[in-house]
């Protein structure tokens, strides 16, 4: 089993949905979280950072996090077609310089105008 | 303006070559890392730094190298002895304490 899952799509959705991004993972000592966002030739970019279990609210992005299920998710509430990226779940068990992140492989999300 | 920047954005290798990608950051982040991005692979760790001149191997270390020799650069060399080193190649750093990363815009290697 790998350390991390993600479903890499690719998923397409019309402007204005409701887009739900997941990855699962098997390490329970993680307890960080992130979401990058990778547009196509570019180097991925921080979205959402979270600790541990609970909801992190920017703006239409929701990040949610659910330790006992081993699942984190990704909301994007009115999608647009600048959305339109690879979004990689990222985690890690410890603080600071103890660790190294673990990347998901990715989701490939299309909004289509 | 601070920021981590690769270069260059495109690299061509020849058989046999030995090349050498750059990476620098004015973030003043105490760890740098490498990795390397192949279509459905998602990133692969080469090798990462936590201080100055020391670095240790990451998952596929084999054919590449790295230096440490200042706190702001941190340059991969990708060696004859990796067969297959066609790949967008992608530099990120950490601040010391903290879990996130930040990447560079990547350098894309392809063989003649």
């Amino acid at each position: 089993q790998k350390e991390v899952e993600q479903d890499p799509g690719p998923l397409s959705v019309p402007e204005g949905a409701i887009v739900s991004l997941n990855c699962t993972y098997s390490n329970s000592a993680f307890q960080y979280f992130m979401w990058y966002r990778q547009y196509s030739r570019k180097g991925p970019e921080l979205l959402m950072y979270t600790y541990s279990s609970g909801n992190k609210e920017d703006g239409r992005f929701t990040a949610q996090v659910d330790k006992s299920s081993k699942y984190i998710s990704l909301f994007i509430r009115d999608s647009q077609p600048s959305d339109s990226a690879t979004y990689l779940c990222a985690m890690s068990a410890y603080e600071g310089s103890q660790g190294n992140l673990i990347f998901g492989k990715g989701t490939k999300l299309s909004v289509k105008p | 303006d601070g920021g981590i920047t690769q270069s260059p954005k495109y690299l061509f290798r020849k058989e046999g070559q030995n090349v050498t990608l750059s990476c620098e950051q004015n973030l003043n982040h105490d760890a740098m890392y490498w990795y390397r991005q192949d279509p459905g692979q998602g990133l692969r760790l080469i090798y990462y730094s936590q201080i100055v001149n020391d670095f240790q191997k990451g998952d596929i270390a084999e054919g590449y190298s790295v230096s440490r020799e200042k706190k702001e650069s941190f340059p991969l060399t990708v060696t004859s002895a990796q067969k297959n080193p066609t790949a967008f190649y992608l530099c990120a750093s950490r601040k010391g304490g903290q879990e996130t990363q930040y990447f560079g815009p990547g350098t894309r290697l392809l063989v003649l």
